[in-house]
């Protein structure tokens, strides 16, 4: 079975420091990564995605993640963050089928 | 429309009451899914639509809950006898293919059973 781990429920941080959002996978097959944003009372947004290739991954609005096999993590970072990044952030898998699994979510929280 | 729209966006349903939430995919788009969302938790998968077709309802959590798409296009999901443990946000997704394409969220539908 494949599982999804994102190792803090809760991230504050100042204005204009780095961020990094931690995830850590497991699965005994090839998988499909990805994270998404999800502001108050909207859906998902898809940030960004590994489906192979390069194992770093840029996405909008200045993310990249960056796919580590070996330690089967695909860990999201912003060099600056803005007051506006502030949201709930998942991380995903997929193995090839219909299922998504998500993790239980990073709260982001960027103080002025 | 420009992108998935769900409704009601609020649902407050009394013990044993039944509801249906509805959704409306990005047009064209051949893949649908429903994900609940329970408070302070990700997205689980519930089920997955090619246009009228049902592939997988394994995340279904009781045969109380029944999703359709008759016409491969609008979706309902609908709970029967609601319970307490079925508050949550229920998600629905549509995606234009039917592989490692991107899923477009809806705003989803929270419904609170009291």
């Amino acid at each position: 079975a494949q599982s999804v781990t994102q190792l803090d429920s809760q991230v504050p941080v100042f204005e204009e420091a780095p961020v990094e959002l931690r995830c850590n996978y497991s699965s005994s097959v090839s998988v499909y990564l990805f994270w998404y944003v999800q502001y108050p009372n909207q859906g998902l947004q898809l940030l960004l995605k590994y489906l192979s290739g390069s194992t770093l991954v840029k996405g909008i609005n200045g993310f990249e993640a960056e796919f580590n096999k070996s330690q089967t993590s695909f860990h999201l970072r912003k060099p600056s963050v803005h007051i506006s990044d502030t949201a709930e952030y998942f991380c995903a898998l997929n193995t090839g089928g219909f299922k998504t699994i998500f993790g239980a979510g990073t709260r982001l929280f960027v103080k002025a | 429309g420009a992108g998935v729209s769900q409704s009601p966006r609020y649902k407050v349903a009394k013990r044993g009451q039944d509801v249906a939430l509805r959704c409306d995919p990005i047009s064209g788009h051949v893949s649908l899914f429903w994900y609940q969302q329970a408070l302070g938790q990700g997205p689980e998968f519930l089920t997955y639509f090619q246009n009228e077709a049902q592939l997988d309802k394994s995340g279904l959590p009781s045969d109380r809950f029944f999703a359709e798409r008759p016409e491969g296009s609008v979706s309902t999901l609908k709970i029967q006898r609601t319970q307490q443990e079925d508050s949550a946000v229920y998600l629905c997704a549509s995606s234009g293919g039917t592989g490692m394409v991107e899923q477009y969220f809806g705003p989803g539908t929270r419904l609170t059973v009291t």
